[in-house]
């Protein structure tokens, strides 16, 4: 079985500073991970995504993650804050593509 | 075409009313799923079609019957729902193998009264 957890269900940022989201997976095989971003009232958007290959995986609006086997993480960072960064995270695993597991979600708030 | 769209965007329905939810996609995925989102929670998954088959259903109660009538139609039917049913209720879709991620609809924001 798998599943997510998200540390800090809600992280406030100044505006400029450094966005980081914090996941950990538990899978007994190799994952498949996922950021999604949802913004009020909207569906998820992915963000970014591994799946084999570059541990380091760059998505949409200066996101990326770090895929860490080793530490079992999927971390997501973007160097720079923006205001329309604000809105919920979520962080997915998926071994079989049929069952995606999520995170309880983070809650961004960027501080101008 | 590159997205989900879902109709109607919002819809109040009484606990006696039947109702539907529209989903469609015209990528050529043949695997679309239902989810319910409670305010501020993950989405949790209602019910899996691969290729126009239900494949799984997470023991939702009888009051919602998903119906697939074509690989790029979903459909979700209520009946007699409950107050505490309301929520957004979520679309998506992926290739056979959603391995490579979902593409989510917007959503039905839905309140039963």
């Amino acid at each position: 079985a798998q599943s997510v957890t998200q540390l800090g269900s809600h992280v406030s940022v100044s505006e400029g500073a450094l966005v980081l989201l914090r996941c950990n997976y538990s899978s007994s095989v190799p994952p498949y991970l996922f950021w999604y971003v949802q913004y009020p009232n909207q569906g998820l958007q992915l963000l970014l995504k591994y799946t084999t290959g570059a541990t380091l995986v760059k998505g949409i609006n200066g996101f990326e993650a770090e895929f860490k086997k080793s530490e079992t993480s999927f971390h997501l960072t973007k160097p720079s804050a923006h205001m329309s960064d604000a809105a919920e995270y979520f962080c997915a695993v998926t071994t079989t593509g049929n069952q995606f597991y999520f995170g309880t979600g983070t809650s961004l708030t960027v501080i101008p | 075409d590159t997205e989900v769209t879902q109709t109607p965007k919002h819809l109040v329905m009484g606990m006696t009313n039947k109702k539907s939810l529209k989903c469609e996609q015209h990528m050529g995925h043949r695997a679309m799923y239902w989810y319910k989102q409670k305010a501020k929670k993950p989405p949790e998954l209602m019910f899996v079609y691969s290729y126009e088959k239900l494949s799984i259903n997470e023991s939702v109660p009888s009051r919602f019957s998903p119906e697939c009538p074509n690989s790029s139609l979903l459909n979700l039917h209520l009946h007699a729902l409950q107050p505490e049913d309301s929520a957004l209720y979520l679309c998506a879709s992926s290739l056979a193998q959603g391995a490579e991620g979902y593409t989510f609809g917007s959503g039905t924001r839905l309140t039963v009264v």
